[in-house]
């Protein structure tokens, strides 16, 4: 079965850092993806880890420890247009399965 | 970039009655997904396609639903006999060959079934 947990909401400055964390137990693994989606929209590809380690792309960084079942989304300099859900996602051979999603809102 | 097409993009129907939703993926992937997204809820799985077989799907996926590639480029998921707890936004997303590659997403049909 797939289990992936992270945090309902989180809240921060325009400007500041925000860190959302995923623990995930998949039966298969072949990667984890982090999507963005605002309300009402469809999910948008951030990044993408398969191997342990730091990915950074421009403002977002996405962190992966296979061991430890866990990786983090790293948003920086944020902005008021990041005011979204965070979806952290596993994909076995076949789907994606999503986690319940991170909603963080920025405030002025 | 290219996109992932869906429509209709609101549909509203009576409980029984049979919704077909349509997509048209991007033209040269392989791998087909439909997902649904109750309000307030996660985005979950429902079915993946792939050289014109059904790969995996969910338990949600159950003998109400099918999914079918008609042509070369539509994907389409039936539902014949909606229930009220079918009112979703419902995902079509696809993929190309690479394992690592990202899925993507169209922009979704809301289903309201009344």
């Amino acid at each position: 079965g797939q289990n992936i947990d992270q945090p309902t909401e989180m809240t921060a400055t325009e400007g500041a850092i925000v860190q959302i964390n995923c623990t995930y137990q998949t039966s298969g693994f072949n990667g984890l993806f982090w999507y963005q989606q605002h309300a009402g929209e469809a999910p948008t590809f951030l990044s993408y880890n398969v191997l342990d380690g730091l990915e950074e792309k421009g403002r977002f960084s996405s962190f992966l420890s296979r061991s430890k079942g866990y990786s983090y989304l790293l948003l920086k300099e944020l902005q008021m247009k990041d005011s979204a859900s965070y979806l952290c996602a596993v994909k076995n051979d076949y789907k994606l399965s999503f986690g319940a999603g991170t909603t963080v809102t920025v405030r002025a | 970039e290219p996109e992932v097409t869906q429509t209709p993009s609101h549909q509203v129907t009576q409980m029984g009655q049979e919704v077909i939703l349509r997509c048209v993926p991007i033209s040269n992937h392989l791998y087909f997904y439909w997902y649904r997204q109750i309000l307030g809820q996660k985005v979950e799985f429902l079915v993946s396609f792939y050289n014109n077989e059904i790969s995996e799907k969910s338990e949600i996926f159950d003998d109400q639903f099918s999914v079918e590639r008609p042509d070369g480029s539509n994907f389409t998921l039936k539902i014949r006999s909606t229930k009220l707890e079918d009112s979703a936004m419902y995902f079509c997303a696809s993929k190309g060959e690479a394992t690592n590659e990202k899925l993507f997403f169209g922009s979704g049909t809301q289903l309201s079934v009344l």
